[in-house]
């Protein structure tokens, strides 16, 4: 079954501890991105990727980091998470070019404290 | 950049009526506005989308207009049902461009009530 998944699907954590989501799709897509969604605020793409080693800032890239060492693989880091970096992240994959559907995850919520 | 505005932010229907929902974007070299449907807990799913080189692209109920001068698309979606209710987001980006940036509106959360 073609599918984007992530881990965990929820989190809480405290302020500093490092954390990292994991995505993986089996689609073979070339593109990968990181959202995250807030009320009011709709989706708001943190990074995308184009292939392997290749990434790049979305809107809200402060805080975040990205690698993308496999080309299934694109995982979300947060060196020193934040209360305000509490919301529900979004992976997605999308096979670009023509193909421009974004694939989505099932979303991870994560809480700050 | 490109910068996405939808409205309205919520919008209650009858069932059957129709619902509209309007989107307006920035960046004229945008050439591709996807709309996607998010369900209550679930992931958003692209429902259809529209290119520039189109005015208009209808899939049974639902259709999306564009207008490239005014920049500016709309989701119309007809004989609404109560399954229709939803979050709603309209998004843009380029196509061929850096493989998929998309940028979001703020989204539309849609009710029909029975």
């Amino acid at each position: 079954e073609a599918q984007v998944t992530q881990n965990p699907r929820y989190l809480i954590t405290v302020t500093g501890k490092k954390l990292t989501v994991t995505c993986s799709q089996n689609m073979n897509h070339e593109y990968m991105s990181w959202y995250r969604q807030d009320p009011g605020l709709g989706l708001r793409q943190i990074y995308y990727s184009m292939n392997v080693e290749v990434t790049d800032k979305g809107d809200v890239p402060e805080g975040y980091k990205v690698s993308r060492k496999e080309k299934r693989n694109f995982p979300l880091i947060l060196e020193s998470p934040s209360p305000n970096q509490t919301s529900l992240y979004f992976c997605a994959s999308s096979g670009g070019g023509s193909y421009n559907e974004q694939f989505f995850g099932p979303g991870t919520r994560l809480t700050v404290l | 950049g490109e910068n996405v505005e939808q409205h309205p932010s919520t919008l209650s229907v009858q069932e059957g009526d129709s619902a509209v929902i309007k989107c307006t974007y920035s960046d004229s070299a945008s050439n591709y506005f996807p709309w996607y449907k998010q369900e209550l807990g679930k992931r958003p799913q692209l429902i259809i989308d529209i290119r520039s080189n189109v005015g208009e692209k209808k899939d049974q109920r639902i259709a999306v207009t564009l207008n490239k001068t005014a920049k500016h698309f709309s989701l119309h979606i007809t004989e609404t049902q109560p399954e229709d209710s939803a979050v709603y987001f309209c998004a843009a980006s380029l196509i061929y461009n850096q493989g998929g940036k998309l940028i979001f509106g703020q989204g539309t959360e849609l009710s029909v009530k029975p």
